[in-house]
């Protein structure tokens, strides 16, 4: 079975400064997908950043990277240079590489950025 | 392009009436997903197609629920003699293959009376 964890049920961050997300997760599949997703008030899920168990350096994508510590079994998003409209829930989830192709999501983080 | 659409956006039903939700994934996006969103347990898979393979059913939370998908494209999610505990928002995601990055659609938000 899978599990993901995010402790943080809300954040803050000013204007342009960076924020981590936690995200901790519980797997016994050697391979796996972790995933990011940002779910505006609009309601739609948009795909942030994907890192694979077997990638040798961090994903990065634009103002997003993935701080990713294996041994931890960690999967933290940061966002660099916050921007208002980076306000939105936030989850992290993750899908086995074998099998079940459905993703198991955390229970999210709502981040809020103040000008 | 185009993204994941789907259909309603809202819908609102008295307990006990069928209701039907519909997806059309990306254009030649072989993997469709549908999933649940609701307040006391968030985000929760229900069922996943695969090309012609036998969709995985292990998340329909009872035989209330089915799906179909017609022709490898668009996927019709019925939920039958609903209940209030149905309600919430129904996802819909598509993949270009089982192992990709799934891409959601906007949700129907289902309200049952």
């Amino acid at each position: 079975a899978q599990k993901i964890t995010q402790t943080q049920p809300g954040m803050f961050v000013q204007e342009k400064e960076a924020v981590t997300l936690d995200c901790t997760y519980d797997t016994s599949d050697p391979s796996y997908g972790l995933f990011w997703y940002k779910q505006p008030s609009s309601g739609e899920m948009i795909f942030l950043i994907y890192q694979g168990s077997y990638d040798q350096q961090n994903a990065t994508e634009g103002r997003y990277s993935l701080n990713f510590q294996k041994a931890r079994k960690s999967a933290n998003l940061v966002i660099s240079a916050s921007q208002l409209g980076d306000s939105a829930m936030y989850f992290c989830a993750m899908r086995a590489s074998t099998g079940r192709r459905a993703l198991t999501f955390g229970s999210g983080t709502r981040l809020q950025v103040q000008p | 392009g185009a993204g994941v659409s789907q259909s309603p956006s809202n819908k609102v039903t008295e307990k006990g009436k069928d209701v039907e939700l519909r997806c059309d994934p990306i254009s030649g996006h072989t993997a469709l997903y549908w999933y649940r969103q609701s307040l006391g347990q968030g985000l929760e898979f229900l069922i996943y197609f695969q090309g012609n393979s036998a969709p995985d059913k292990s998340g329909l939370p009872s035989d209330r629920f089915s799906a179909e998908r017609t022709g490898g494209s668009v996927s019709t999610l019925t939920i039958q003699r609903t209940q209030q505990e149905d309600s919430a928002v129904y996802l819909c995601a598509s993949s270009f293959q089982g192992r990709d990055t799934q891409y959601f659609g906007p949700g129907t938000r289902l309200t049952v009376l």
